[in-house]
């Protein structure tokens, strides 16, 4: 069974530039999430999804993240502008369901993105 | 709000020995726990589940608990190998956020041979 992917695996960009990354879930899977890593944290909640619909997006900062899950399936999560603060790595994740009382997440290996 | 919190400090132990990982919550019991490994460069990668309802679970050499009264969970590596070795991460669900899952900030496991 495929796991989620995620590209790019790395970025690096210019502060004020924008950024966009892409993560296509485990097939069937229900629920999207995208989570932010900066080093030495734990995984942060950006934005959930379930279907295309968004569950939770509470801490994702607005006027410059976006993301969207086109037909319930991949998703993609853009920085314009960027700024220093948002080197890290960006988790996509999938679950069956939305809740976790069905199980675990899948994790996708990440995008690094680094701020100049 | 409600928090979850792990010790940041490495946690160093000998081959063969049994690792114990420690997660506080604050408030709240939280619906359920969730422990996942992660190595360097790589996603975190899911180990066990724990209810609110439930004490103790077990998988292969992994051992959770579930104390309410102390707000903790504890995580048991026994048999410790080199290849385990790595990040773990404690995760809780609560209905406050819609089961989405929270995580500390993790304790980095290095077992030496």
């Amino acid at each position: 069974e495929a796991g989620v992917a995620q590209s790019p695996r790395y970025k690096i960009i210019e502060k004020r530039q924008s950024v966009a990354f892409w993560c296509n879930p485990i097939s069937g899977h229900a629920t999207l999430y995208w989570y932010q890593q900066i080093l030495g944290q734990g995984p942060k909640l950006l934005i959930q999804f379930q279907n295309n619909g968004v569950v939770d997006d509470s801490q994702l900062p607005k006027d410059r993240f976006s993301a969207e899950r086109l037909k319930g399936v991949d998703s993609t999560l853009k920085i314009q502008p960027a700024k220093l603060e948002d080197s890290a790595v960006y988790l996509c994740a999938s679950s069956l369901m939305g809740d976790g009382n069905t199980g675990e997440l899948f994790f996708g290996e990440g995008s690094r993105l680094t701020v100049l | 709000s409600q928090k979850i919190e792990q010790n940041s400090e490495a946690l160093n132990i000998q081959e063969g020995k049994t690792a114990t990982l420690t997660c506080n919550y604050t408030n709240y019991s939280p619906a359920y726990l969730q422990w996942y490994r992660q190595d360097p460069g790589r996603g975190p990668v899911f180990l066990l589940l724990i209810r609110e309802n439930e004490k103790e679970k077990r998988k292969e050499r992994l051992k959770v608990t579930f104390d309410t009264t102390l707000k903790q969970s504890l995580f048991h590596i026994t048999a410790s190998q080199p290849a385990d070795s790595a990040t773990y991460l404690c995760a809780q669900g609560t209905q406050e956020s819609g089961y989405a899952l929270n995580f500390g900030k993790g304790t980095s496991l290095l077992v030496t041979p």
